[in-house]
């Protein structure tokens, strides 16, 4: 079964500086790749998605992935964080030909002055 | 364009009442989808449509919940009877594609 691993619980960036977030995930073929974004007592909203062509997709706010298949993982990154972007993130796997989205147990970020 | 509408926003309701939840999807979108977010469990999705019809409900956690889909404009899910573990927030989303999916705001539900 597939399933989507986010080592990182909280993470703590100042703002301006760069940030990661990363995403692990485990399925056979290559999957379609999401991540999305919850602020507080919100619904997701999708930044951006992977799958198919070129391993570095630019989504909205800023933000950027990177699918890596040798590493299995896709991880988050935006060079310069904005105290806006505290919220809870979500990479999520889907299989190719079905609509099960999978979510990682979600990465929150938070922004320091 | 508005985005998926989901209605109560906020419910709180006694242990034994009935609870239905509504979710108005995105025009033209062919695949609905009701999820349950807890801090235990993370996000998970409890029934999906396509066209209307329940594609997979294996996620939906026992009989006391059902969901329903009787035009392409409109779903329920209801839990009778409520019970407090079923406190959660409750997310619909709609998909035009089978691919991407955009959610509601949530039902932030409480059953005491």
């Amino acid at each position: 079964a597939q399933s989507v691993t986010q080592p990182d619980i909280h993470i703590t960036v100042s703002e301006g500086a760069s940030l990661e977030l990363r995403c692990n995930y485990s399925y056979g073929a290559t999957p379609y790749l999401f991540w999305y974004v919850q602020s507080p007592g919100q619904g997701l909203q999708l930044l951006l998605k992977y799958f198919s062509g070129d391993t570095l997709v630019q989504g909205i706010k800023g933000f950027e992935a990177e699918f890596k298949r040798s590493q299995s993982s896709f991880n988050l990154r935006k060079p310069s964080v904005h105290w806006s972007d505290a919220a809870e993130y979500f990479c999520a796997v889907m299989n190719t030909g079905f609509q099960k989205l999978v979510f990682g147990t979600g990465t929150r970020l938070l922004v320091s002055p | 364009d508005a985005g998926v509408i989901q209605s109560p926003r906020h419910e709180v309701t006694e242990m034994g009442q009935e609870v239905t939840l509504r979710c108005k999807p995105i025009s033209g979108h062919n695949s609905l989808f009701w999820y349950r977010q807890t801090m235990m469990r993370g996000l998970e999705l409890l029934i999906y449509f396509n066209n209307n019809v329940p594609i997979d409900d294996s996620g939906m956690p026992e009989d006391r919940f059902s969901a329903k889909m009787p035009n392409a404009s409109f779903s329920t899910l209801k839990i009778q009877p409520s019970e407090p573990r079923d406190s959660a927030v409750y997310f619909c989303a709609s998909s035009p594609d089978q691919e991407t999916q955009y959610f509601g705001p949530g039902t932030r539900l409480l059953v005491l």
